[in-house]
Formats: structure tokens, sequence, C-alpha cells
């Protein structure tokens, strides 16, 4: 069965200190893969995703991600973290071979102190 | 452009009351969908659309009902509300396309009494 693991619920870390958020999935082929970052009481906004090429892909407000295609992982990066940036994210996968579902991991709330 | 809209952002409802949903976009975008999202579940798909008058079931359609007369209208409707139906409730729209990212409104909090 395709699925999204994200292994952890919180990820605390200081402000200025670079920050990871982990998802790793299962899903056949090369899939299509996803940020997204939920603020309190909002919708879900797009961070970034990849496609094809260069593994690392930048996106908004800082954030990076690398798609390492042999552990399966789309681990979400950003070098220097900030309070700002304390929100839920989410990992989300789409098979590649035209299914139109989106398979979303369970989201880490990212937690960054002052 | 507006974007995603969702009407109501609250309801409270009384266990075997129906009510609908309402999700518009203004993005001319063909595909939409509807998710609820509970704690520690992520989200997951409950009915979706891949163009006017064409709709499909998601992972959880039981107790919802969709119709999508239009490109930009996607209506929800709950048919018998239950506690089980008590969560947060999102919208979403994007371009045709698997590389095509979504875009979500701002979501409905519903709970059934």
């Amino acid at each position: 069965a395709q699925s999204v693991a994200q292994p952890e619920d919180q990820v605390n870390v200081a402000e200025g200190n670079p920050l990871t958020v982990k998802c790793t999935y299962s899903v056949s082929g090369n899939p299509y893969l996803f940020w997204y970052v939920q603020y309190p009481n909002r919708g879900l906004q797009f961070l970034l995703k990849y496609i094809t090429g260069d593994n690392l892909v930048k996106g908004s407000y800082g954030f990076e991600a690398e798609f390492n295609k042999s552990q399966t992982s789309f681990h979400l990066k950003k070098p220097s973290a900030l309070v700002s940036d304390s929100a839920l994210y989410f990992c989300a996968v789409r098979d590649r071979t035209g299914g139109f579902k989106t398979i979303f991991g369970a989201g880490t709330r990212l937690f960054v102190k002052a | 452009n507006a974007g995603v809209t969702q009407t109501p952002k609250f309801q409270v409802l009384k266990t075997g009351q129906s009510m609908t949903l309402q999700c518009a976009q203004d993005m001319n975008h063909e595909y939409m969908s509807w998710y609820r999202q509970d704690p520690g579940m992520g989200l997951r798909l409950i009915h979706y659309s891949v163009g006017a008058g064409i709709t499909d079931q998601g992972e959880v359609p039981n107790g919802y009902n969709v119709s999508r007369s239009t490109t930009e209208d996607f209506p929800l409707r709950l048919l018998s509300a239950a506690p089980s139906q008590t969560s947060v409730y999102f919208c979403a729209s994007r371009e045709a396309g698997g590389q095509n990212e979504q875009f979500f409104g701002p979501g409905t909090r519903l709970t059934v009494l």
C-alpha cells in the first residue's frame, strides 16, 4: 500500500539553528513530492515540490528539500530557523502514472523557540 | 483572485441534521477535492472531481455527497450528521497534471453533537 511517513510528531529547534523535518514514502515509481505548511486556523499552503532533475529543491520562505531516491526520502530543511516558522508541516506524494490522489503524511509540528 | 473560499468557517450540528459546506475557486482549476483533517491522521480524501459533471469517491466517502455543476463550485453535503464527522474540512483545487500543487481553502470547523 502507498504511504507517507513523518516519523516525528514534533521537532523543536532554537531560533537561528538549522532545522530538518523528515519524510519517507512508499509509492511505486518516482512520485511527485510536495511539502505544505499549515499555520494555526489556516488552510495548507504550498512550500515546494520535486518533479525531476536536481535533488535539492528550493521553495518559499527559505525552505529547501532534498530528494533521495535510494532512501525514498524527501526531508525538508532550512539553514536558519525563525520563530515564525513554527507551524504544522505536511509531506505529500502523488503517483506519477496519472493517478489523481495525493497521499499526505500525518504532519510534523515544528516549534522554534527564541 | 480570492483563490479557494469556503463557507461557513464554523458550524455546530445536532446528530441527524444535514448541511452543505460550500467551496468555490476562481482560478479555473479543473480538479477539486474535499479533505477532512483529524489530529494525527493528516488529510483524508472524501470526494474529488476532475471537471464539471465528474465526481468520484476518495478514501472516506461514507455519509457525504458532492456535485460539480460548474468549474467554480464544489459543495459537500452531509446527509445525516454523526459525531464521527466532527472534524475540520478543507476544500482544495489544482490544475490538471500530476506535478501541480494544490491550493487550499481556509477550512470549515464542524462539530456534531
